[in-house]
């Protein structure tokens, strides 16, 4: 059972910090990984995907992926009110195209002002 | 660039009743799949499209089936309803080929009574 784990929170923290939030795999052979968010009764928004290990920034967002490890990162710097969501974890072990994707839970982040 | 549609937004159907789902990809996207979210599962794939060809199946009951049209829109069906079967049903679509980023449409919500 391939599976993805995350802690579900809720990470509460202050305005202007970084919220860090974490995400394990169980599949070693997973090779894309995506970052959703989502707002209380809407559909989730990708907001960060990365395909190789290391860091990927974007903005405020930083994905961080260690293959070795089976963990992706996503960090939220100088975080904001507008940052309070669900934050979804989800990969995918195909090397071609097929759209399957295997989502964690998510973390609910609740950014204080 | 218009955004992935779906329609109903909202249902209420009684058990044993069956529904129709569409959705409508993003322009040029070619591969449409369809996730199942609930408050304790979280989001669950349930199959997924590309040129017309169902490509990939989660875990759901043969009750689940889809298609998907030579425009690429897609409809989903559910057969017989069961209380269970109360969620929001969200599709995603992406471009196929090698990018594996899928943007998901603002869900269907179903309510079996």
């Amino acid at each position: 059972q391939k599976e993805v784990e995350q802690n579900s929170g809720p990470l509460s923290v202050p305005e202007g910090a970084i919220a860090s939030l974490n995400c394990t795999y169980s599949d070693r052979g997973s090779q894309s990984f995506f970052w959703y968010r989502q707002y209380s009764g809407k559909s989730p928004e990708l907001i960060m995907f990365i395909y190789s290990n290391g860091d990927k920034e974007d903005g405020r967002f930083t994905a961080q992926l260690n293959k070795a490890s089976q963990y992706v990162s996503l960090l939220i710097r100088d975080s904001q009110p507008s940052d309070s969501a669900t934050y979804l974890c989800a990969v995918t072990n195909y090397g071609g195209s097929q759209g399957n994707l295997i989502f964690g839970k998510g973390t609910k982040l609740s950014v204080k002002p | 660039k218009a955004g992935v549609t779906q329609t109903p937004r909202y249902l209420i159907k009684t058990r044993g009743q069956q529904v129709t789902l569409s959705c409508s990809p993003i322009s040029g996207h070619r591969s449409v799949s369809w996730y199942q979210q609930t408050p304790g599962q979280g989001l669950q794939f349930l199959f997924e499209y590309f040129s017309e060809t169902q490509r990939n199946k989660g875990n759901f009951p043969g009750r689940f089936s889809g298609r998907q049209f030579s425009n690429s829109r897609s409809e989903m069906n559910v057969s017989t309803l069961e209380l269970g079967d109360s969620a929001l049903y969200l599709c995603a679509s992406s471009l196929g080929g090698q990018a594996y980023e899928q943007y998901f449409g603002p869900g269907t919500r179903l309510t079996v009574t």
